[in-house]
């Protein structure tokens, strides 16, 4: 039973560039999270998707976007990029309908903006 | 911001306990205390997470005080491989975790 799977798992873009990262749930999940971590911090929630739809956001601004797919797969777009989106970016799966369901992290897209 | 304090770092020997405390003293009476850790290079493990009773798995225990104020993750015998970054994180997800609110963890030395 395959994990969460990120691809890929390192990007370099420069500034005003766009980027688009990929997410596969584990098995079963339906719902997926995606968060920001630069060096020496903690994840940062960015959005959370369920059915398709944007269900949470955090405090991230319109260049980050998101989606998706029917298969429950998704996608963070990030648009104009700027040196400070520098930082690894995680997707996070689990299952809506699990009270405090435990979330499932895959390992990562560490994007570089030069 | 994270409703969680916790120490930037500790060292412990391997074989022996290794006891991660963690203050949350705004804790509300519904929210409860989750434990993630992330090794090198991966994303954050889920070990365990309690309301206000103790609690145990094969990974660790889970210690919460009466007052439910703090709490200590407890490592029983710890290997080389438990080094890693541990995040306590308090809160009240219903039917989804997606929103977990990190702070900067505890990063943990497990030495021979």
């Amino acid at each position: 039973d395959a994990g969460v799977t990120q691809s890929p798992t390192h990007l370099i873009k420069t500034r005003g560039q766009q980027v688009t990262l990929r997410c596969s749930p584990k098995s079963g999940h339906d719902t997926v999270s995606w968060y920001q971590q630069a060096l020496g911090q903690g994840p940062q929630f960015i959005f959370q998707y369920y059915e398709e739809e944007e269900r949470q956001r955090g405090n991230f601004p319109d260049r980050f976007s998101g989606h998706q797919f029917p298969n429950y797969s998704s996608e963070l777009n990030v648009n104009a990029l700027l040196l400070g989106d520098s930082a690894l970016y995680l997707c996070a799966s689990s299952d809506l309908g699990q009270k405090n369901e435990k979330l499932f992290f895959g390992s990562g897209t560490q994007l570089s903006v030069l | 911001d994270a409703k969680t304090t916790q120490p930037p770092s500790m060292d412990c020997a391997e074989g022996r306990a290794a006891n991660l405390p963690c203050n949350h003293s705004t804790i509300s009476g519904n929210e409860y205390v989750y434990w993630y850790r992330q090794i090198h290079s991966q994303g954050p493990q889920y070990i365990i997470h309690g309301l206000k009773n103790n609690e145990t798995n094969e990974m660790a225990s889970l210690i919460i005080t009466e007052d439910r104020k703090s709490s200590t993750l407890i490592l029983p015998h710890a290997t080389l491989r438990d080094t890693a970054v541990y995040y306590c994180i308090v809160g009240n997800y219903g039917g989804s975790q997606g929103n977990l609110i990190f702070g900067k963890g505890t990063k943990l030395s497990v030495k021979p």
